[in-house]
């Protein structure tokens, strides 16, 4: 299975950026890199995706390293509705639809 | 467009009695159908995935069971519940690796 790797938690301070990494060296070359967060007492949501390219959309930015085996979620401006934890997948399609998380990071952002 | 719902919301069940908890998803055809388990605030723990219909596959041993009687609905039971079968369990769907839609959640309390 391809793994993901994220520390388990980081400290963001309010309107600051926040940048959350994940390692994923055993992706494969048509692995997407997802990333799902998940508030308390909810089941996760979808934030963003990429396969090889920088993406951006009005929730975040990811930046995939050109190897791809890492890559960063980027909140530009940390809100007190942002914490939550965050996770980094990547849906397989070899995997017969297999879809495995990790730990995840959880985000607390102070004001 | 497409919609998943989980039921019941909450229950609370007795050691030993049934489990039956349900999930549909309107709006897709074929869609891989996925039963998490999260059982400390932290951590998904894949229970159940389908790709098809009548087609389960199981990822940790237990005293749960899944069913897909149609495309777009996917049961989870229990014969007897045991107290470590208490938790939050998530109804997903998907297509292929594409984005992953959570249903709302089930609290389970074993008593």
């Amino acid at each position: 299975d391809a793994k993901t790797t994220q520390p388990n938690s980081m400290e963001s301070n309010e309107e600051e950026p926040v940048h959350l990494p994940c390692n994923h060296s055993t992706i494969s070359g048509t692995d997407y890199i997802h990333w799902y967060r998940q508030l308390p007492s909810q089941g996760p949501e979808y934030v963003i995706h990429g396969l090889t390219s920088n993406v951006n959309n009005r929730m975040a930015s990811l930046a995939i390293a050109e190897d791809r085996k890492s890559s960063t979620l980027i909140l530009h401006r940390a809100t007190l509705r942002d914490a939550a934890v965050y996770y980094c997948i990547l849906p397989s399609y070899n995997q017969g639809g297999k879809l495995i998380f990790g730990q995840g990071t959880e985000l607390s952002v102070k004001p | 467009s497409q919609t998943i719902h989980q039921w019941p919301a909450t229950l609370v069940q007795p050691v030993g009695s049934p489990l039956s908890l349900e999930c549909t998803v309107e709006g897709t055809s074929n869609p891989n159908l996925y039963w998490y388990r999260q059982a400390a605030g932290r951590g998904l723990q894949l229970l159940f995935y389908s790709v098809g219909i009548g087609q389960i596959s199981s990822e940790v041993p237990q005293n749960l069971s899944a069913s897909r009687p149609q495309d777009r609905q996917f049961i989870l039971s229990s014969k007897k519940l045991l107290l470590s079968d208490s938790g939050f369990y998530l109804c997903a769907w998907s297509l292929s690796g594409n984005t992953i839609y959570f249903g709302e959640g089930s609290w389970l309390t074993v008593v």
